[in-house]
C-alpha cells in the first residue's frame, strides 16, 4: 500500500515568488490536510479538504490557499513569498478527517531567500 | 491560545533506563489522545493513543498514563533505546476537533548508548 506522496522534497524560493506544493494521499483516503512545521511553533494547521471541499482553516493569512482535485490529490499554494514561510510543510491523509489513521507524507522542506 | 503544552522542549537519558514526556492540555472537551513520534526529514508517525474513558494504555515497551482531572498525560519509554531518538509530539482530539490536529510543540528526545 503506498504511502503519502509529497512533492517536491527541496524546494528553494526567492522571496516574492509563488510556490505549489503537491501531495498524493494513500488511495481511499478522501480527506488531505496540511501543516506547516517550523522550530519555533512546532506544527501548525493549515487546511483540511474533504471531497474537493475546504472544511476548515487555520490561522494564517491569505497568500496560503489549496484546494483538492477530484482524485483526492491536494496542492497547495503560497503567494508573495516571505522569508518567515521558510519550513517544512506536511501533507497528512486519512480515511475521514475525524482524528484517527491520519497518515503523514516525508514533507516538502521550502527554503525562502 | 495554546491547548496543549509540552513543557519539556528536549529530554536526553541513557540507553535502557526509562524516558518520560509530558503533555498538558487545557480543552476538557479532548476525548482521546494520541502520540506522534517523528525523525527529521520525515513526516509524524502514529505512536500509541489512548481513550478518555481509560487511565492507561499499554503497547511494548511503550505506555501512556492519562489524569483527566490534571489534564495531564505522560508517556513513557523502557526501556529507551537509542532508536528512539527523535521528537515527539502528544496531539488530543475530539469529535468537535474540525477536522484538524492540534499538536504540542514536541519534545526532542535524545537516548545516549
Amino acid at each position: 500500500k503506498a504511502g503519502v506522496t509529497q512533492t517536491p522534497r527541496y524546494l528553494i524560493k526567492t522571496r516574492g515568488q509563488q510556490v505549489t506544493l503537491s501531495c498524493s494521499p494513500i488511495s481511499g483516503h478522501r480527506s488531505v490536510s496540511w501543516y506547516q512545521q517550523t522550530p519555533g511553533q512546532g506544527l501548525q494547521f493549515l487546511f483540511e479538504y474533504f471531497s474537493e471541499t475546504q472544511r476548515n482553516k487555520g490561522n494564517f493569512p491569505g497568500r496560503f490557499s489549496g484546494r483538492q482535485f477530484s482524485n483526492s490529490r491536494s496542492e497547495m499554494n503560497v503567494s508573495t513569498l516571505e522569508l518567515g514561510d521558510s519550513a517544512l510543510y506536511l501533507c497528512a491523509s486519512s480515511p475521514e478527517g475525524t482524528g484517527y489513521g491520519y497518515t503523514f507524507g516525508s514533507g516538502t522542506r521550502l527554503t525562502v531567500v | 491560545d495554546q491547548q496543549v503544552k509540552q513543557n519539556s522542549p528536549s529530554l536526553s537519558v541513557q540507553e535502557g533506563r526509562i524516558s518520560i514526556l509530558n503533555c498538558d492540555y487545557t480543552n476538557s472537551m479532548f476525548d482521546y489522545f494520541l502520540w506522534y513520534k517523528k525523525y527529521p526529514a520525515e513526516g509524524p508517525t502514529f505512536l500509541i493513543s489512548i481513550s478518555s474513558i481509560k487511565d492507561k494504555n499499554e503497547d511494548g515497551r511503550f505506555t501512556v498514563f492519562l489524569n483527566k482531572s490534571a489534564k495531564h498525560l505522560s508517556l513513557h519509554i523502557v526501556p529507551s533505546q537509542p532508536g528512539d531518538s527523535a521528537v515527539y509530539f502528544c496531539s488530543p482530539h475530539s469529535g468537535g476537533s474540525n477536522y484538524k490536529l492540534t499538536f504540542g510543540k514536541g519534545t526532542l528526545l535524545t537516548v545516549n548508548p
